[in-house]
């Protein structure tokens, strides 16, 4: 049981460039976030998947897309990267209906845009 | 407005002492849910431990415990007999509404950096 793992741990892109950052879970958990944390600042939500085959805008949405592949898999993607997307990615997942209490985080993606 | 407000940037405390991190939401819905989070050096999100606001009695988890104030709004976290490997980042944040399918968005406060002296 791994819990959440993303992938990849570290990557720099140049300004332009596309790249997805990919998050599985084998929790059999329904929902699953994606999250930004800059320096000095809390996590902020970019996308949500509340079930397999839906997604919806967080927090920070703009210059970001997602696909909920399956139950196991949420994948972001940056088409066109920008320094301000310089950060460090977070994919969350959890059992619904638990109060938010277990609420499981991947270990981090550092993206550094130059 | 701050829907999360951490006003301690940082804070130094004496291995062994209590520490009191403090945290303030803002919320207009009555179903809410209140979380602290350790981040240490290494970078993973590590759950500490949660209050809903429903909750009559303050949470508790071993050295942790949550001092709910709802009044006040505030949910600040107490550790007890603090460890050198409690230095971190610790986090608040907060679920508004009920916890139902796919309702589980965090709000996250700025953090306090804790460092345990020994």
């Amino acid at each position: 049981n791994a819990g959440v793992t993303q992938t990849p741990k570290f990557q720099v892109l140049k300004t332009g460039q596309s790249m997805t950052l990919q998050c599985a879970q084998d929790m059999n958990h329904n929902s699953m976030y994606w999250y930004r944390q800059d320096p000095g600042m809390g996590l902020r939500l970019i996308y949500y998947s509340a079930s397999e085959g839906t997604t919806d805008k967080g927090e920070v949405p703009n210059g970001y897309n997602v696909s909920r592949l399956n139950k196991r898999e949420f994948s972001l993607r940056l088409e066109s990267a920008a320094p301000s997307q310089t950060s460090v990615y977070f994919c969350a997942s959890i059992r619904s209906g638990t109060g938010g209490k277990t609420q499981y985080f991947g270990p981090g993606t550092r993206l550094l845009v130059l | 407005a701050q829907k999360i407000t951490q006003t301690q940037p940082g804070m130094f405390v004496q291995e062994k002492e209590a520490v009191t991190l403090d945290c303030t939401y803002d919320t207009s819905d009555p179903s809410y849910g209140l979380f602290w989070y350790k981040q240490p050096s290494s970078g993973e999100m590590i759950f500490l431990i949660y209050q809903g606001s429903y909750d009559q009695q303050n949470a508790t988890e071993g050295r942790y415990s949550l001092n709910f104030q709802k009044a006040r709004k505030s949910a600040n976290l107490v550790i007890s007999a603090s460890q050198l490997g409690d230095s971190a980042m610790y986090f608040c944040a907060m679920r508004e509404g009920r916890s139902n399918f796919g309702n589980e968005k965090l709000t996250f406060g700025t953090g306090t950096r804790l460092t345990i002296i020994p």
